[in-house]
C-alpha cells in the first residue's frame, strides 16, 4: 500500500532561516505528490504539487522536487517568516486515485 | 466565496449519543470526502462520494454513515459515539473524482470530543 513518512516536529526556526521538511514515500504505481499547509484554526490548503519525476512544485517561496530515485519530496524555503508558522502535510495519490494518503504532519514555528 | 463549509466547529457528545456533522460546498464539485485527523497519524479517509447517490468506504469507516442526496451536501453521521471517535474531522471536495491533477479543498474542521 501507499505510505508517507515525514520528519517529526515541531521544527522551530528564527525568521529568515532556511527551511527543509523531509518527506519520503512508498507507493504502488506512479504517484502525484503534494504539500498541504494547515494554518492555526483553519483547514488544509494546497501549497504545491508535482505530478511526475523531476517536476518542481513551487508557491509562496516554497519549493519541492519530485525525486523518483530517492522516493522523496522534501519541502524547502530559503527564508521563512513568522507567517509561515503552520502544520505542513506531505501527501500522495496514485493511479486514477481519489484517495489522498497523508503523512503525519510537521509543525513549524517561526520566531522573531 | 464560501468554498467548503462545515458545521459545527466544536461538539461534545456523551458516549452512545448520535449526531450528524454537516458539510456543504458551493463549487459544484463531484467528489467529496471525510477525513479524521488524530495526533501522530495524519489524516485518514473515512468515507467518500464520487457524485450524488454514490458513496464508498475509506480507510476507517466503522461507526460512521454517509449519504449524498445532492451534489452540495455530504453529511457524516455518528451512529453511537465512542471515545475513540474523539478527533478533528475534515470534509474535502474536488472538481473531479480523481485528485491526481485537481486540488482538494478542505473545510475548517469539526473538533469532536466524546466523553
Amino acid at each position: 500500500g501507499n505510505s508517507v513518512t515525514q520528519m517529526e516536529g515541531p521544527v522551530t526556526l528564527s525568521e529568515e532561516a532556511f527551511l527543509t521538511i523531509n518527506c519520503t514515500y512508498t507507493a504502488t504505481g506512479y504517484p502525484s505528490l503534494f504539500w498541504y499547509v494547515q494554518y492555526p484554526g483553519e483547514g488544509l490548503q494546497l501549497l504545491l504539487k508535482a505530478t511526475k519525476a523531476d517536476d518542481k512544485g513551487s508557491n509562496k517561496g516554497f519549493e519541492a522536487t519530485y525525486r523518483k530515485e530517492t522516493t522523496s519530496f522534501h519541502l524547502e524555503k530559503g527564508s521563512v517568516q513568522v507567517s509561515d508558522s503552520a502544520v505542513y502535510f506531505c501527501a500522495l495519490v496514485t493511479g486514477g486515485g481519489n484517495k489522498l494518503t497523508f503523512g503525519t504532519g510537521t509543525q513549524l514555528k517561526v520566531e522573531l | 466565496n464560501a468554498g467548503v463549509t462545515q458545521t459545527p466547529k466544536f461538539q461534545v457528545l456523551k458516549t452512545g449519543q448520535s449526531m450528524t456533522l454537516q458539510c456543504a460546498q458551493d463549487m459544484n464539485h463531484e467528489y467529496m470526502s471525510w477525513y479524521r485527523q488524530d495526533p501522530g497519524m495524519g489524516l485518514r479517509l473515512i468515507h467518500y462520494s464520487v457524485g450524488a447517490g454514490i458513496t464508498d468506504q475509506g480507510e476507517v469507516p466503522n461507526g460512521y454513515n454517509v449519504s449524498r442526496s445532492t451534489t452540495e451536501d455530504f453529511p457524516l453521521r455518528l451512529l453511537s459515539a465512542a471515545p475513540s471517535q474523539t478527533s478533528v474531522y475534515f470534509c474535502a471536495s474536488s472538481y473531479t473524482w480523481t485528485v491526481m491533477n485537481t486540488e482538494a479543498f478542505f473545510g475548517q474542521g469539526t473538533r469532536l470530543t466524546v466523553v
